[in-house]
């Protein structure tokens, strides 16, 4: 069974940083590529950043490039992004999901429970 | 950016109504278009991926269609377990990969 288990949200001040997991299992972690995604209270979804199997190729959403960070460890079926320089806005659910790509057609098809940023002074 | 954009926002319905959702992009992006359910406090599911690709286990009742902007997701007879908010989201583009504002389907 795909299991992703978030872990390392909480309470933050603006300006401080926070690093978040991603543990994974039931599949072979190493050759799927992998993207966060995060939900503000009452609002919709937005993703915001990807990795491939090999990490030699991340993306990032305009919102979060430059402060944030991906990355990953094969070896322990992890995935992480590291946030710095946290503001209010990014006060958020944080999903990682499993990019599955299929003949070039992209989709996330099994994501994570979510783990909790608040931001807040 | 590709930008997509849901309608409507909310719609309420009976159990056994036909439920249709629509989801306009801002470009032509093909069939990389995708479907998610998401209820409350859960995470996001995948209904329907590449336009009108049923996700393994989801029921058949749900449907998608559609190509290059305009795309529709279709319930033909509402279950109770439906009730819930749908996003549609674009993979034409790998980044960044947007999402539609989303659906909310409410009881009527």
């Amino acid at each position: 069974e795909v299991q992703l288990v978030e872990s390392g949200g909480g309470l933050v001040q603006p300006g401080q940083s926070l690093r978040l997991s991603c543990a994974a299992s039931g599949f072979t972690f190493s050759n799927f590529e992998m993207s966060w995604v995060r939900q503000a209270p009452g609002r919709g979804l937005e993703w915001l950043s990807y990795i491939n199997s090999g990490a030699d190729t991340v993306y990032y959403a305009d919102s979060v490039k430059g402060r944030f960070t991906i990355s990953r460890d094969n070896a322990k079926n992890s995935l992480y992004l590291q946030m710095n320089y946290l503001r209010p806005e990014d006060t958020a659910v944080y999903y990682c999901a499993r990019d599955l790509n299929s003949w070039s057609v992209y989709y996330f098809d099994y994501w994570g429970q979510g783990t909790l940023v608040t931001v807040s002074s | 950016d590709i930008q997509m954009t849901q309608s409507p926002s909310s719609l309420s319905a009976s159990v056994g109504d036909r439920v249709t959702i629509t989801c306009r992009a801002s470009q032509s992006i093909s069939t990389y278009l995708n479907w998610y359910q998401q209820k409350p406090g859960k995470a996001p599911k995948l209904l329907i991926y590449a336009a009108s690709s049923l996700q393994s286990g989801v029921p058949s009742r749900f449907s998608g269609s559609g190509s290059g902007t305009d795309f529709t997701l279709t319930i033909s007879s509402l279950q109770p377990e439906d009730f819930a908010t749908y996003y549609c989201q674009q993979s034409y583009s790998v980044s960044p990969r947007t999402f539609g504002q989303g659906t909310k389907v409410e009881i009527k």
